[in-house]
């Protein structure tokens, strides 16, 4: 089983829907939970992180962390063409007295006008 | 714009060069990280510098050799490459090892002929 799963998608939706992206993780003992964003043929971008359990929200975007569940969630409002790009959760994992990001395989957005 | 600068975006090299890709953060983050992204898979970690000294290998054949002259500069230096090398490289930096604001350069596209 690996650590953190992703729906590759790709989810396609229109202009100014509501997205909802999720993962599952399955260390329980994993506390920061970070989304980032890629566009095609660039670098992962930081959108957010939270720490433990509930939501933090930034502009349209909102993260939200359920440990109970091992589940992780990042919604989109007022969906925008530029939005399209691949969605990466990932979670912290400790490694020899670092702690390494932890990516799922990563959901393909398209948002279409 | 990301302060991670990663040059050279792309790079062509046959199997028998010796080639180099190099990072560098002006943000005075400690720790620095090599990733390997095949397309549509999720970074993978290569390396980790902590303050300077490797801290993690993740078991990365020897044709990769990794160097940090200084807290500012990452290298990953290539040598004997195998075509299925060929992947996009990304240069990560942050403010410690815990990790949590990881921060990504726009990545190196290397083509391995």
């Amino acid at each position: 089983q690996k650590e953190v799963e992703q729906d590759p998608g790709p989810l396609s939706v229109p202009e100014g829907a509501i997205v909802s992206l999720n993962c599952t993780y399955s260390n329980s003992a994993f506390q920061y939970f970070m989304w980032y964003r890629q566009y095609s043929r660039k670098g992962p971008e930081l959108l957010m992180y939270t720490y433990s359990s509930g939501n933090k929200e930034d502009g349209r975007f909102t993260a939200q962390v359920d440990k109970s569940s091992k589940y992780i969630s990042l919604f989109i409002r007022d969906s925008q063409p530029s939005d399209s790009a691949t969605y990466l959760c990932a979670t912290l994992n400790a490694s020899g007295g670092s702690y390494i990001p932890t990516f799922g395989r990563g959901t393909s957005l398209i948002v279409h006008p | 714009d990301t302060e991670v600068t990663q040059t050279p975006k792309h790079l062509v090299m046959g199997m028998t060069n010796k080639k180099s890709l190099k990072c560098e953060q002006h943000m005075g983050h400690r720790a620095m990280y090599w990733y390997k992204q095949k397309a549509k898979k999720p970074p993978e970690l290569m390396f980790v510098y902590s303050y300077e000294k490797l801290s993690i290998n993740e078991s990365v054949p020897s044709r990769f050799s990794p160097e940090c002259p200084n807290s500012s500069l990452l290298n990953l230096h290539l040598h004997a490459l195998q075509p299925e090398d060929s992947a996009l490289y990304l240069c990560a930096s942050s403010q410690d090892s815990s990790g949590n604001t990881i921060y990504f350069g726009e990545g190196s596209w290397l083509t391995v002929v």
